[in-house]
């Protein structure tokens, strides 16, 4: 079984959308959480930590079921420009090793 | 955000040839570094763990001795890819976390294509 599993999507939405994605962990061990946002061709670039009581960065919310080990990223109010796939990202405790989710895919429309 | 460089940023190679791709932490020490290969529209892949001062921990299925990494300082990661053949055409990306800190950075990424 996958460390870290992803819908690839694609997701295509209109603009001014909200949509979410789910991310699920199969280690309990996981400790740290994250979402990153990676373009076409471009690496990684880390959009938001998630914590255990959520958290929000404007129209980003992320939360962390521990229980039914997933992490979710929402997206309010989408833009053109969050067109992106969208990686999550859990490391275990006390290991610097990432384990990365295969992506998914979002394409907003105008 | 922490800065993390990678040079070159693209290398075209022939078949049989190596390459060297150097991973630098600007801003920030790093006593682990990570490199990941990426194919088109695939996931990142982890490869190997690259630690300061000691031997890298490479995954499962990865060949250490066609993908050697040193990490000769607290900044600067180095991967050779040897013997390049086709098929090793990537996108190849190292990140590393803060020493200390929970986040990883990601350098730019180098695309290799071997002819």
């Amino acid at each position: 079984r996958k460390e870290v599993e992803q819908d690839p999507g694609p997701f295509n939405v209109p603009e001014g959308a909200t949509v979410a994605f789910n991310c699920t962990y199969s280690n309990s061990a996981s400790q740290s959480f994250f979402w990153y946002r990676q373009d076409c061709r471009k690496e990684p670039k880390l959009l938001m930590s998630v914590y255990s009581s959520g958290n929000e960065d404007g129209r980003f919310t992320a939360q962390l079921n521990r229980a039914s080990q997933y992490i979710s990223l929402l997206i309010r109010d989408s833009k053109l420009s969050d067109s992106a796939t969208y990686l999550c990202a859990v490391r275990r405790n006390g290991f610097n090793k990432f384990y990365f989710g295969s992506g998914t895919k979002l394409n907003v429309k105008p | 955000g922490a800065v993390v460089s990678q040079h070159p940023s693209w290398v075209i190679c022939k078949s049989g040839t190596s390459v060297k791709i150097e991973c630098r932490s600007l801003d920030f020490q790093a006593t682990t570094m990570f490199w990941y290969r990426q194919f088109p529209k695939q996931s990142l892949m982890l490869m190997a763990t690259s630690n300061e001062g000691s031997k890298a921990t490479y995954e499962q299925g990865v060949e250490k001795d066609k993908f050697l990494i040193n990490h000769a300082s607290l900044t600067l990661s180095t991967l050779t890819v040897t013997s390049a053949h086709p098929e090793d055409s990537s996108f190849y990306i190292c990140s590393a976390p803060p020493t200390g800190g929970n986040e990883q950075y990601f350098g730019p990424g180098t695309r290799l294509t071997v002819t």
